[in-house]
């Protein structure tokens, strides 16, 4: 059973901004959360990983509430590249990750 | 970033035959590595964890002597698909934990199986 719970799909115009929240009421004090994108045939690309408050890179920025029972990416600007599965995950680095669905993003010229 | 590499890429075999893929962390040494599996369409399912120097933890219902995992080393793991049948045709991807350093788990690009 998934720990987290996301949109199953979005869709967006290229520049625009996008927000993916995702849902993790259960999680643990040593948890943290963190996000992969994935194209089709390939691994899960790792993009954030926060443990509260905010985390920015250079790809995306992930905004994490004082409950930590919900997590925000950001992904500024986006173009049809990517477009891509992106999965929230949480829990800690040498703990299995528990796949849920992902939301498939859909980005449009 | 941390990299982890697989191998092959892609195999075709002929059902009854066995199959090693190969996963590597390149640039950290990971204790841990786990072995998932993706049908199309679907979202990816762990396998297994492995454990350098110990015996892979199974998830329910993966069958351990069909699918033999090594940890031999710090930086490779090793999944060995034995008398392989069309069913077990999917998308093998292996991640290794990168503990001490960025505590984040990297992925590999996976490794494509298809049995005839």
């Amino acid at each position: 059973l998934a720990k987290t719970t996301q949109p199953i799909s979005m869709d967006s115009y290229e520049g625009q901004e996008v927000n993916i929240t995702c849902s993790h009421n259960n999680i643990a004090t040593n948890d943290y959360i963190t996000w992969y994108q994935q194209f089709p045939s390939q691994g899960p690309r790792f993009i954030i990983q926060g443990y509260k408050t905010k985390v920015t890179n250079e790809v995306a920025s992930l905004f994490i509430p004082a409950d930590r029972k919900s997590s925000t990416l950001s992904l500024p600007r986006v173009s049809l590249s990517d477009t891509a599965v992106y999965y929230c995950l949480v829990g800690d680095v040498d703990t299995p990750l528990v796949f849920g669905k992902g939301t498939r993003l859909s980005v449009i010229a | 970033g941390a990299v982890v590499s697989q191998h092959p890429s892609r195999v075709i075999c002929k059902s009854g035959t066995s199959v090693k893929i190969e996963c590597r962390s390149l640039d950290f040494q990971a204790t841990t590595m786990f072995w998932y599996r993706q049908f199309p369409k679907q979202s990816l399912m762990l396998m297994a964890t492995s454990n350098e120097g110990s015996k892979a933890t199974y998830e329910q219902g993966v069958e351990k002597d069909k699918f033999l995992i090594n940890h031999a080393s710090l930086t490779l793991s090793t999944l060995t698909v034995t008398s392989a049948h069309p069913e077990d045709s999917s998308f093998y991807i292996c991640s290794a934990a990168d503990r001490g350093t960025t505590d984040t788990q990297y992925f590999g690009p996976g490794t494509r199986l298809t049995v005839l």
